[in-house]
């Protein structure tokens, strides 16, 4: 089955600075990859999804890229802000469309903290 | 963007009884729903996968017969915890997939509290 490891497990920055979180995957047939943000006492929200066939993608101060050979995706946060400290979980699947079984592998999660 | 309404978002209950918690998809068709149990400071721990129409597919070391679940429509899915211990108290979240596009969508979380 498939196997994600996400990095680093906690990450603290300054407001304004980057942050940067890796997830690595198993499985070479997993072609849909999200990411999470879950606030204290809420379930996860979606943020950002990235599909096998496109290397990268950006939404404002967020991006994510995904490099297939080497079984790799990031997440990017520019210009953090304290609003964005929060859990973030990334996730890899395969069947994503119609009804494809797309039962999703979570890594464990990072828990960003943006410092004022 | 999707919307996925989890009911109650909190609960308390005495040892014994049983408490049911929906998940409901308000603006898309799901045929397919996930039930996660969270632990403090955890990843998600996935429970089960809920098919429309059939029996809902366990995963290895959870009880069936403890955690009812229930597709009976498109857009609703039902986890019962029966008989509940101090144990069970814990972050039950369901999640669904949009039929139509394959995207996942969690509901806010159920916090059950067992005394």
């Amino acid at each position: 089955g498939e196997n994600v490891e996400q990095h680093p497990s906690t990450l603290s920055v300054q407001e304004g600075d980057s942050a940067v979180i890796k997830c690595t995957y198993s499985d070479s047939a997993s072609n849909y990859f999200p990411w999470y943000k879950q606030e204290l006492g809420k379930g996860p929200q979606l943020i950002i999804d990235i599909r096998s066939n496109v290397g990268e993608k950006k939404d404002q101060r967020i991006a994510v890229t995904l490099n297939k050979t080497a079984k790799h995706f990031s997440l990017h946060i520019t210009e953090t802000q304290p609003e964005d400290s929060a859990v973030y979980f990334c996730a890899a699947s395969s069947g994503i469309s119609g009804g494809g079984s797309y039962i999703p592998t979570f890594g464990r999660g990072t828990s960003l903290i943006v410092h004022p | 963007g999707a919307v996925v309404s989890q009911h109650p978002s909190r609960v308390i209950c005495k040892s014994g009884t049983s408490v049911k918690i929906e998940c409901r998809s308000l603006d898309f068709q799901a045929t397919t729903m996930f039930w996660y149990r969270q632990f403090p400071k955890k990843s998600l721990m996935l429970m089960a996968t809920s098919n429309e129409g059939s029996k809902a597919t366990y995963e290895q070391g959870v009880e069936k017969d403890k955690f009812l679940i229930n597709h009976a429509s498109l857009t609703l899915s039902t986890l019962t915890v029966t008989s509940a211990h101090p144990e069970d108290s814990s972050f039950y979240i369901c999640s669904a997939k949009d039929s139509n596009t394959g995207e996942l969508f969690f509901g806010e979380g159920s916090r059950l509290t067992v005394l």
